[in-house]
């Protein structure tokens, strides 16, 4: 398994980011947000499902070959590092992206 | 809620083993798996291993000869114990938890520095 994310993206705020997760056949995509110094946080699970406390602002969909990340109406706050991750089933363990930076201009 | 907090030594020479440890509160860790990750300051993540509350582990073959896992009667405390640390082990060291037949990981603890 191997997921492939964009280095950065840079969004203006009020504007709408989208994050890409590419893979093969991939399913139950999971996304983290890691700002400065924190640990990382779920925002998404299972492609499209927020955890209690994730702002709407927050959603997700997935092709099966690429799941997205999308944040509509970007704040400063947003501003963070945001992994995706799946299971592999045959290894039996996780497998994230490399990560994607979010610059909010 | 459950909270996770890794404890360990920041600072540590090359050779020497690392031991940390992951305390968890706020809720029973029946049916949930322990998992340690690290994250160097290239800032990938990489998955160590992980721990049953029953004390099954699975380790990342790549570490799998130098890592141990283990959890103490209560289950409230789990352990990573690293040998042979090298400048390379260098990361910021997450545990995490798994519920059984999921494969998402929330919460996280805050993390600990340890230095080669």
């Amino acid at each position: 398994f191997v997921l492939s994310q964009p280095p950065s993206v840079s969004v203006a705020p009020g504007r709408t980011a989208r994050i890409t997760c590419g893979g093969s056949d991939i399913e139950n995509v999971h996304w983290y947000r890691q700002g400065p110094g924190q640990a990382p946080l779920l925002v998404l699970y299972d492609d499209i499902h927020r955890p209690s406390g994730i702002p709407e602002r927050f959603s997700g969909s997935n092709s099966g070959n690429a799941a997205t990340l999308t944040i509509a109406t970007v704040e400063a706050g947003d501003e963070a590092d945001y992994y995706c991750q799946v299971w592999d089933p045959k290894n039996d363990h996780p497998v994230f992206g490399g990560g994607t930076k979010l610059t909010v201009l | 809620q459950v909270q996770l907090q890794e404890s360990g030594p920041g600072l540590l020479r090359p050779s020497e083993t690392l031991s940390l440890t992951c305390d968890v509160s706020g809720a029973s860790m029946r049916l949930y798996y322990l998992t340690w990750f690290r994250q160097s300051p290239g800032r990938e993540l990489q998955w160590i291993g992980y721990i049953y509350f029953s004390g099954y582990n699975k380790y990342n073959a790549s570490l799998k000869s130098r890592v141990s896992m283990s959890v103490d009667s209560s289950q409230t405390k789990f352990s990573l114990r690293l040998t042979s640390l090298t400048v390379a082990d260098t990361a910021v060291y997450y545990c995490a938890r798994r519920r059984l037949g999921e494969s998402k990981f929330d919460p996280w603890g805050r993390g600990t520095l340890v230095t080669v």
